[in-house]
């Protein structure tokens, strides 16, 4: 079983949909919580961290932390055709800070 | 501010030969992470370096090494190239100190190597 699992997608929704992807985690070590976006041809850029249980807003995107099920989500609010990419879940391990990342969800928001 | 350069972008190779992929991080940060992804297995950590040691190494055979220099620059070498070996290497550059909240990994655009 991977550390990290991700719903591989892709996923197509249409411009002004709600968007969720989401991870789950197999050790509870793991302390910090990330999700990256990744545009085609390019590295992966931060989008969110959180390291508590629980909601953390930014914009439209919220990313959902639930330590008790091991889950983890990102939500895009009224999705844009500039939100298509691939989006990545990282967790990282306390003391270490080893990035686990996950397989990554392909989003492609229709016009 | 400069990003993560890393060069070549992109590089094909044969089986059995070997290569070596560079980084430039960000000025004034001193760990780099190589990663390598694929389709399949997604983003895998490679190992990190920070002030010339390496600080942390993923499950990869040994055939994967790297170094990094004293301004920083890393440099990644794969020996005895094999088919698996093709993908997308992205290093990823941070000051590697504290806890990953004041420490973001800046990604580079990658190499992308393809084993013939």
């Amino acid at each position: 079983q991977k550390e990290v699992e991700q719903d591989p997608g892709p996923l197509s929704v249409p411009e002004g949909a709600i968007v969720s992807l989401n991870c789950t985690y197999s050790n509870s070590a793991f302390q910090y919580f990330m999700w990256y976006r990744q545009y085609s041809r390019k590295g992966p850029e931060l989008l969110m961290y959180t390291y508590s249980s629980g909601n953390k807003e930014d914009g439209r995107f919220t990313a959902q932390v639930d330590k008790s099920s091991k889950y983890i989500s990102l939500f895009i609010r009224d999705s844009q055709p500039s939100d298509s990419a691939t989006y990545l879940c990282a967790i990282v391990t306390s003391g270490t800070y080893k990035y686990i990342f996950g397989t990554g969800t392909r989003l492609k928001v229709l016009a | 501010k400069a990003g993560v350069t890393q060069t070549p972008r992109y590089l094909i190779k044969t089986r059995g030969q070997q290569v070596t992929l560079s980084c430039s991080p960000i000025s004034g940060h001193r760990s780099v992470s190589w990663y390598q992804q694929t389709p399949g297995q997604g983003l895998q950590f490679l190992f990190e370096y920070f002030s010339e040691t390496q600080r942390n190494k993923g499950n990869f055979p040994g055939r994967f090494s790297g170094r990094q220099f004293s301004n920083s620059r890393s440099e990644m070498n794969v020996s005895t190239l094999e088919l698996g070996d093709s993908a997308l290497y992205l290093c990823a550059s941070s000051s590697g100190q504290g806890a990953p909240s004041y420490n973001e990994q800046f990604f580079g655009p990658g190499t992308r190597l393809t084993v013939l």
